[in-house]
């Protein structure tokens, strides 16, 4: 059976400070995987999809990138964390063809301070 | 973009009782999914809908897709503390030759005994 594990639960950092948070997928190969952020008010924002190795689409401009090293790992990143990249992250992935449900992690609280 | 309205945003019933949601797209809806999240943790898939007119139901849960309307309804029928959470609609649309999932901002629903 797939699972999909998502670390740390929880961080607290400090502004300006590195930022690197890890998604894993078991149980599947060549999945969708996505980068969700959800902060109060404004629902479940979608940041990052990748349809494979070294594939990555951008939804939205901000401090945040992502990388693909493997099939199965995807890594949200920031270089200098703001204030405002405070939220609750989550990791997703879903089969790459067809209209299928998505999977989610349990997510990754992150605030920043 | 697809932006996808639900409503009410927040909503409070007491246990027993019955309840709708809403989720109204900007564009044409081929299919639509249906997502429950406890506070702090990642989105449970409910249930997925793919043709205009479908209904589907798990346990006290229905929902129904409305095509020419661009909408779908998730019903709950007495309802019950369980029922809590936020309900999230969502709809994968292709972009960048992959699907890639949007949601709306969601419902809160609190039930109380």
């Amino acid at each position: 059976s797939q699972t999909i594990h998502q670390w740390p639960a929880t961080l607290v950092q400090p502004v300006g400070s590195p930022l690197s948070l890890e998604c894993t997928v078991e149980g599947t190969s060549n999945p969708n995987l996505y980068w969700y952020r959800q902060a109060a008010g404004r629902g479940l924002q979608l940041l990052f999809y990748s349809v494979g190795i070294g594939q990555i689409s951008s939804e939205v401009p901000q401090n945040l990138s992502a990388s693909r090293p493997q099939d199965r790992q995807f890594i949200l990143s920031s270089k200098k964390l703001l204030l405002s990249d405070s939220g609750f992250y989550l990791c997703a992935w879903s089969v790459i063809q067809g209209y299928t449900e998505a999977f989610f992690g349990q997510g990754t609280r992150l605030t920043v301070v | 973009s697809q932006e996808l309205e639900q409503s009410p945003q927040s909503l409070i019933v007491q246990e027993g009782k019955n309840l709708t949601i809403n989720c109204t797209s900007s564009k044409t809806l081929y299919g639509l999914y249906w997502y429950k999240q406890k506070y702090g943790e990642g989105l449970i898939f409910l249930m997925m809908l793919q043709k205009g007119g479908e209904e589907k139901s798990h346990e006290k849960i229905t929902a129904k897709l409305d095509e020419k309307k661009q909408q779908s309804s998730l019903h709950i029928t007495a309802s019950q503390p369980s029922h809590a959470g936020i309900y999230l609609c969502g709809d994968s649309h292709v972009g960048g030759g992959s699907e890639k999932l949007v949601f709306g901002k969601g419902t809160k629903l609190t039930v109380n005994p």
